[in-house]
């Protein structure tokens, strides 16, 4: 079956923008969480999803968001765009986050300039 | 969450050799562990998991061993190949997932022909 696919895999924002990021889930797979990957801060978790419910908050700014739909494809948000917010932005999907294997997709490059 | 950490950046190994990366966490809540293989531009790909309830669990030319005592945990891929060629990190998560996974700073696998 098809694995996490995260869409747009690349893009180029400006400072002050804000960026919509998409993710739809192995099938099947109701928990839906997000990471944020730099080369200085390594991988870091974001917020996790179950049932359109968002379950679980990492320590980020509110200017990050996101939502899960009824059929468990997610999506982010990104508010008034930083330099900092250069990342690799990856979805993760699992039948429950907790004691299940949690499948990455590809992620989606973010570059703000 | 408490951080999960790797020992080494970087291990060079021979083609064909047994490679074996460590990692040190520090919750001892911990009860599910995952390795993750990355490739230069992609996202972590599941390489195998293991919960707090066993000492060792084998997949396919890797292992995983897990030492609760001293909170330790490895990854032990046999005969290396070139496709080994990652960053793998460790991965913990705790607490029913309340802080998603946490992920060490991962351990650069380079195979030497």
């Amino acid at each position: 079956k098809a694995g996490v696919t995260q869409t747009p895999r690349y893009l180029i924002k400006t400072r002050g923008q804000q960026v919509t990021l998409s993710c739809s889930p192995i099938s099947g797979h109701r928990s839906v969480s997000w990471y944020q990957q730099t080369p200085g801060q390594g991988l870091q978790f974001l917020f996790e999803y179950f049932s359109e419910t968002q379950r679980n908050k990492g320590n980020f700014p509110g200017r990050f968001s996101g939502r899960q739909f009824s059929n468990s494809r997610s999506e982010m948000n990104v508010s008034t765009l930083e330099l900092g917010d250069s990342a690799l932005y990856l979805c993760a999907s699992s039948t429950d986050i907790s004691g299940n294997t949690i499948y990455f997709g590809e992620g989606s490059w973010l570059t703000v300039v | 969450g408490e951080s999960v950490g790797l020992h080494l950046p970087t291990l060079s190994v021979q083609e064909g050799d047994n490679s074996i990366i460590n990692c040190a966490y520090s919750n001892s809540a911990s009860d599910y562990f995952i390795w993750y293989k990355q490739e230069s531009g992609k996202g972590p790909q599941f390489i195998i998991d293991i919960r707090s309830n066993m000492d060792k669990r084998q997949g396919q030319r890797v292992t995983v061993l897990l030492n609760k005592t001293v909170k330790h945990l490895s990854l032990q891929i046999a005969a290396t190949q070139p496709g080994d060629s990652a960053v793998y990190f460790c991965a913990e998560i705790s607490g029913g997932g309340a802080d998603g996974l946490t992920f060490g700073k991962g351990t650069h696998l380079i195979i030497q022909p």
